[in-house]
């Protein structure tokens, strides 16, 4: 069994630039969520995907900021002309249709604009 | 809105000790609690839940109860080990519905030898 997976893991941009990070969620998961974590801070909501609907984005930081789950399986989220203040941990985490709210998270993908 | 409020870390402790590490929520209606772990260099894990009041989550010695009255979720270990250091988070989401998770901003635990 996999668990959620993130890539890349590590990215190094220069501001203006656009980043695309990509999750795989569990197989059988069929919600998937981003969320951002800043230092010393917990993690913050930012879209939620059931299946390849997008049933909440209003939390999306700016317009800068977009998610796509195509075909219901894999997401991407993508930063546009990144900002220093976009230098964050991008965590996905997914979960089943039913259950009591645990979300299984993946290791995160950490951002760093120059 | 909901909100979740823990203690500040880091909380440093020698091995054997006990752990209490305080949260307390705001939330409308009667949501779930979490307590997830976060292992240097891993992503966030479930530690324990609990989805309605006096409920009592447990799990690798770790305890936490749902005290409504008091809105709280404290933390417990009667003994904790150096492998017990990690950054441990409190977070509060609906009991139905998809689960937007509230967390806090996190305790960092120290044990030492």
């Amino acid at each position: 069994d996999t668990g959620v997976s993130q890539d890349p893991r590590h990215k190094i941009t220069k501001r203006g630039q656009n980043v695309t990070f990509r999750c795989d969620p569990i197989s059988e998961h069929n919600r998937l969520y981003w969320y951002r974590q800043t230092l010393g801070q917990g993690p913050e909501f930012l879209t939620y995907f059931q299946n390849e609907a997008q049933l909440e984005k209003s939390r999306l930081l700016s317009d800068r900021f977009s998610a796509e789950r195509p075909k219901g399986s894999f997401s991407t989220l993508e930063i546009q002309r990144t900002e220093q203040g976009d230098s964050a941990m991008y965590l996905c985490a997914s979960s089943p249709g039913t259950g009591t709210g645990e979300l299984f998270f993946g290791e995160g993908s950490r951002l760093t604009v120059l | 809105g909901n909100s979740v409020t823990q203690m500040e870390g880091p909380v440093t402790l020698s091995e054997e000790a006990f752990l209490t590490i305080n949260c307390t929520y705001t939330a409308t209606g009667y949501p779930s609690l979490f307590w997830y772990v976060q292992y240097p260099g891993e992503g966030l894990q479930l530690l324990l839940k609990a989805t309605k009041a006096d409920d009592k989550g447990s799990n690798k010695g770790f305890e936490a109860t749902y005290r409504k009255e008091t809105t709280s979720f404290h933390l417990e270990k009667g003994s904790v080990q150096v492998s017990d250091s990690a950054v441990y988070f409190c977070a509060l989401g609906p009991n139905s519905g998809y689960s937007t998770l509230t967390f806090g901003k996190g305790t960092m635990l120290l044990v030492s030898p």
